[in-house]
């Protein structure tokens, strides 16, 4: 079984509807991560948790909400989709600082 | 400011060949790490090989190495003998101490082609 793992794989929703996107590890790491890759670019950090009471924003948090339910689960929200949020997510866990483990990514689609 | 630099936006090689991916950074921390990924069609990010900023030695893992020279702040990846698995993106990153060993800032990659 994959150690991080991403639902859904695929979305294709439309604007304005509300969207959920889950990650679970079973790694026991306590650092998660949301990045969004777009073509043509590197991964941008959306938001990241170093433990359960520890959330905090990255470089494009606008219009994204994140939940780290538990220390294996953490969920990325948007609140209401845009076009412009189509993207590839990724999640990614670590625990020391020569490690980060991606999950195998959402394809997300907007229209 | 972009922290890491990747300006071959793309490459040939032939199979069997060498090939050198360029990578430069910008960092004041004297702490950091420095990552490659390789991100194939299918779309999974599998890391490749990690350098550390007092990390004496290149790191090497298999046919992936990792020509770093410091004082340049310059991290090349070079894969050896390519394959024709080899084509994919590889994307530079790079952690700071300063950042609490928290994200990874990454390049916008690289596209090889490997051919026969």
């Amino acid at each position: 079984d994959a150690d991080v793992t991403q639902t859904p794989r695929n979305r294709i929703t439309k604007t304005g509807k509300r969207i959920m996107l889950e990650c679970s590890q079973t790694k026991g790491h306590d650092r998660m991560y949301w990045y969004r890759q777009d073509p043509g670019l590197g991964l941008r950090l959306i938001y990241y948790s170093f433990d359960v009471k520890d959330i905090n924003k990255g470089e494009i948090s606008d219009g994204y909400s994140v939940s780290r339910q538990a220390q294996a689960k953490f969920s990325l929200s948007l609140e209401s989709a845009i076009p412009n949020q189509t993207a590839l997510y990724f999640c990614a866990t670590s625990l020391s600082y020569n490690e980060q483990f991606f999950g195998p990514g959402t394809r997300l689609t907007v229209l | 400011a972009q922290k890491i630099t990747q300006t071959q936006p793309g490459m040939f090689v032939q199979e069997k060949e060498a090939v050198t991916l360029d990578c430069t950074y910008d960092t004041s921390d004297q702490s950091y790490g420095l990552f490659w990924y390789k991100q194939p069609s299918s779309g999974e990010m599998i890391f490749l090989i990690y350098q550390g900023s007092y990390d004496e030695q290149n790191a090497t893992e298999g046919r992936y190495s990792l020509n770093f020279q410091k004082a340049r702040k310059s991290a090349n990846l070079v894969i050896s003998a390519s394959q024709l698995g080899d084509s994919a993106m590889y994307f530079c990153a790079m952690r700071e101490l300063a950042d609490s060993w928290g994200k990874l800032q990454f390049g916008a990659g690289t596209q090889v082609v490997v051919t026969p």
